[in-house]
């Protein structure tokens, strides 16, 4: 089974609406962030976390909100989405610091028409 | 601000044969990491290499390897007896040893091996 599990792997959906993107881990690790990718963009960061209690933005948090559920849990929020929005979405995580390695999951693309 | 270039946007290799993929870097740090991840058309971002700043030696993995150049912020990327398999996005990436925990990424260069 994959480490890092993303749902739903594809998503369309209308301006305006709110939508939630969830992502799971079984690696243990304390750390987890999403990350948007953008053709000729590379991945930019939206958000990271790194416990329950600690969450903070990245470079792109704008238009998005986040929910750490628990340890193995981070979700992306939408509350109104647009279609500049559309992109393809990653969670990714690392253990004690974000030097470590981070591990990615599948990614969700998301349109927004 | 640090930024990562790969200004190679699309490689090509023939199969068997040796590529090296560039990045360049830009920090006023000395202790950083480097990274190359590959993403194939199965778009899952997967590590290659991971190279540490302060060790001099070139990290290696199989048949990928890195040059890195500290002093002129360089850390390109050798695939050796490529396959067909190998084709795929690869990314440079860099994150700070110190301040956010931001990972910030090159462009991406593509790369088709050639049967």
């Amino acid at each position: 089974d994959a480490d890092v599990t993303q749902t739903p792997r594809n998503r369309i959906t209308k301006t305006g609406k709110r939508i939630m993107l969830e992502c799971s881990q079984t690696k243990g690790h304390d750390r987890m962030y999403w990350y948007r990718q953008d053709p000729g963009l590379g991945l930019r960061l939206i958000y990271y976390s790194f416990d329950v209690k600690d969450i903070n933005k990245g470079e792109i948090s704008d238009g998005y909100s986040v929910s750490r559920q628990a340890q193995a849990k981070f979700s992306l929020s939408l509350e109104s989405a647009i279609p500049n929005q559309t992109a393809l979405y990653f969670c990714a995580t690392s253990d004690l610091h974000g030097t470590d390695t981070q591990y990615f999951g599948p990614g969700t693309r998301l349109t927004v028409l | 601000a640090q930024t990562v270039t790969q200004s190679q946007p699309e490689m090509s290799v023939q199969e068997a044969e040796t590529v090296t993929l560039s990045c360049t870097y830009d920090t006023s740090e000395s202790d950083y990491y480097l990274f190359w991840y590959k993403q194939p058309p199965s778009r899952q971002m997967i590590l290659v290499i991971r190279q540490e700043a302060y060790k001099q030696q070139n990290a290696t993995e199989n048949r990928f390897s890195v040059n890195f150049q500290k002093a002129a912020k360089s850390f390109s990327l050798k695939i050796s007896d490529s396959q067909l398999g190998d084709a795929a996005m690869y990314f440079c990436a860099f994150i700070s040893n110190f301040g956010n925990e931001k990972l910030t990424f090159g462009t991406g260069t593509r790369l088709t091996i050639i049967p």
